[in-house]
């Protein structure tokens, strides 16, 4: 079993929806990330918070908004997506991104969305 | 910013063979490397990783990965595989500066009993 917590595993929802997925570590990891993977495909980055704060945004649209309540969580809301946009989002966490990148990720199970 | 190239996607190997997924990267400065793997259905799991020291790593499940630093190379090797080892491995790198991990396209493995 993984130490990243992802809900749901499963979304459908359609394109004027607002959703989130959720994530949360106790590994004391101060460092998470958002990717999105495609079938058949390697995880693409999406975001980077680093000490609850956004560090890294690959010019990822403005329908997904992230969100770092505190250390443990970390949020992606939802908002008007496309049908391009169902994937399996992966969350994960790392000890620190900045200063220790020899840390590996630690990486959740994924939630497979589906747009309609 | 790095990249990560691996190749022959798709591998069919019988078991008892011997497994060498190659992985190449391009960046001229310092990097920690890493091998992921994927099981049906299952998350990411890290199954070695190289950041200094001996290029010679051993990871979980009897892989292991040499480092060569002249050819920008993190190859993957198993002796002797099993059924269970089919997946999808991805190569991985994270360079000091960039902090973004960079994945390769991902090898799928698939053994047959």
């Amino acid at each position: 079993d993984t130490e990243v917590t992802q809900t749901p595993k499963h979304l459908v929802m359609g394109m004027t929806n607002k959703k989130s997925l959720k994530c949360e570590q106790h590994m004391g990891h101060r460092a998470m990330y958002w990717y999105k993977q495609k079938a058949k495909k390697p995880p693409e980055l999406m975001f980077v918070y680093s000490y609850e704060k956004l560090s890294i945004n690959e010019s990822v649209p403005s329908r997904f908004s992230p969100e770092c309540p505190n250390s443990s969580l970390l949020n992606l809301h939802l908002h008007a997506l496309q049908p391009e946009d169902s994937a399996l989002y992966l969350c994960a966490s790392s000890q620190d991104n900045g200063r220790a990148p020899d840390q590996p990720q630690h990486f959740g199970d994924g939630t497979r969305l589906s747009i309609l | 910013a790095q990249s990560v190239s691996q190749h022959n996607h798709h591998v069919i190997l019988s078991e008892a063979a011997s497994l060498e997924l190659g992985c190449n990267y391009s960046y001229g400065g310092t990097v920690n490397l890493f091998w992921y793997v994927q099981y049906p259905g299952q998350h990411l799991q890290l199954l070695l990783k190289y950041f200094s020291g001996d290029p010679l790593v051993k990871g979980i499940k009897g892989f292991e990965a040499e480092f060569i630093k002249s050819k920008f190379s993190f190859n993957l090797r198993k002796p002797s595989v099993q059924w269970s080892d089919t997946a999808e491995y991805f190569c991985a790198v994270i360079a000091y500066g960039n902090n973004r991990l960079a994945f390769g396209k991902g090898n799928q493995v698939v053994v047959i009993p």
